[in-house]
């Protein structure tokens, strides 16, 4: 049973535009939405996070969006470059244990 | 810069061989997981422990075992290897941050397995 859908699956962006990945839940237990990005041969890092009592959180050219009455959140990448290049999966946790997306590879060209 | 280790990077082994994924930690977390990575790229918990001789199995069923004796160290092993075990394997270490008391993993670089 996939508790978080994510999409799009993939994301192709022109360097300084906005990229934009959703994400949508199913157990409303959650109490914590992080996303983490990953780089070809890396394991994956945090990247920024929120709580489901915050709309909003910017941590630089990084925005999570948070609806909780239906149970969505999303990434917003501004002004995204080429080293934005990723994987990303957003998450959600509850009792330690996090669940994961099916990922976004995000493309940004030069 | 991330303190898990993961061993080997790369591993390809014929099938029926006993193989150990190695995954050691120095930040002295008490909660380490092992995700399992398909190709396609998503991440499925297959194993997690709270600590010392604790272990549970995940979200995927995994044929794999893992062990807890030591807090840094969580070991996966396949006793007897098949191709459908072909797989990226990411180590993962957590802590309790504070003061937002967010769950927050810090992820191995993975252990790539294939089996011919």
């Amino acid at each position: 049973q996939q508790q978080v859908k994510q999409s799009p699956q993939s994301l192709i962006v022109q360097k300084g535009g906005i990229s934009i990945i959703n994400c949508a839940y199913e157990n409303t237990a959650f109490d914590y939405f992080p996303w983490y990005q990953q780089f070809p041969g890396k394991g994956p890092a945090l990247l920024i996070a929120i709580r489901p009592d915050v709309s909003e959180k910017k941590e630089g050219r990084f925005t999570i969006s948070f609806n909780k009455s239906a149970k969505q959140f999303s990434l917003h990448i501004m002004d995204s470059q080429p080293g934005d290049s990723a994987t990303y999966f957003c998450a959600a946790s509850w009792s330690s244990r996090l669940t994961f997306g099916e990922g976004t590879q995000l493309t940004v060209n030069p | 810069e991330a303190d898990i280790y993961q061993t080997p990077r790369y591993l390809v082994i014929g099938t029926g061989k006993k193989i150990t994924l190695e995954c050691s930690q120095t930040m002295g977390h008490d909660k380490m997981y092992w995700y399992q990575q398909d190709p396609g790229m998503e991440l499925h918990l297959i194993h997690y422990s709270y600590g010392v001789n604790s272990t549970e199995k995940g979200d995927l069923s995994s044929e794999s075992t893992v062990s807890r004796i030591r807090t840094e160290h969580f070991p996966l092993t396949l006793e007897s290897a098949r191709p459908s075990h072909t797989s990226q394997y990411l180590c993962a270490s957590s802590e309790v941050a504070t003061p937002s008391g967010a769950n927050v993993l810090t992820f191995g670089a993975g252990s790539r397995l294939t089996v011919l």
